[in-house]
């Protein structure tokens, strides 16, 4: 059974339309992550959570929001998508804190920007 | 963030071995993960390193220096299957570095 579960699996929206990527873990772990990930590079943190304190990476855009209602659900919020923001997004969990213990992804959401 | 430099392709033949090297910063340096993602999904564990040595587990196996900032995934009896990216994480002062991943093509 899927224990990080991401949705929609893939979302096409057009420029400068609102998008919610959300996920979902069933292993109570107190870390999250977003990631977003482009052809052929790296996997890129966004930003993470252990439990409710969140922690925005320095270079992430204003264009990219997150909540966490409660330790099972994550959001990524894209206010104005651009056509850079086309990517896989990948959520993550861990049960240890950051950089300190195995990642568990989620399928990922591939979002088109048209 | 921290550097990690991995080779960007490797192609080998179904029965084969490959060895994925990866050099990481050693500074504030807490252990080293390796992930298989294939193409379209979502990075899975494969390993983690802290102390120097060899680790195995079946046909994968990962090998650390700390001191030569150097880590290595074998993989042996290579598979159809096994083709994928293989990503090299590097834990620094407790923030994650991903490698841009070592693509492994197994023919037939």
């Amino acid at each position: 059974d899927a224990m990080v579960i991401q949705n929609p699996r893939y979302q096409v929206t057009q420029f400068g339309k609102p998008v919610t990527l959300s996920c979902s873990q069933t292993l109570n772990h107190n870390v999250m992550y977003w990631y977003q990930q482009k052809s052929s590079q790296a996997p890129k943190l966004l930003f993470h959570y252990y439990d409710k304190d969140f922690n925005n990476e320095a270079d992430t855009p204003d264009n990219f929001q997150s909540r966490r209602p409660n330790t099972s659900f994550c959001f990524l919020d894209i206010r104005s998508p651009g056509l850079g923001d086309a990517a896989m997004y990948l959520c993550a969990t861990s049960r240890m804190g950051i950089g300190a213990g195995e990642l568990f992804f989620g399928e990922g959401s591939r979002l088109t920007v048209l | 963030g921290q550097n990690i430099d991995q080779p960007t392709e490797m192609t080998a033949t179904e029965g084969a071995i490959v060895q994925i090297n990866c050099t990481y910063q050693t500074s504030g340096f807490n252990g080293l993960f390796w992930y298989q993602q294939h193409a379209g999904e979502a990075p899975t564990f494969l390993s983690y390193n802290v102390l120097d040595g060899l680790e195995e587990k079946g046909r994968f196996s990962s090998f650390l220096s700390r001191s030569k900032g150097y880590s290595y995934l074998l993989l042996k009896e290579l598979q159809m299957k096994d083709s994928a990216s293989y990503l090299c994480v590097s834990s620094n002062d407790y923030k994650l570095s991903f490698g841009a991943g070592t693509t492994v093509t197994v023919r037939a």
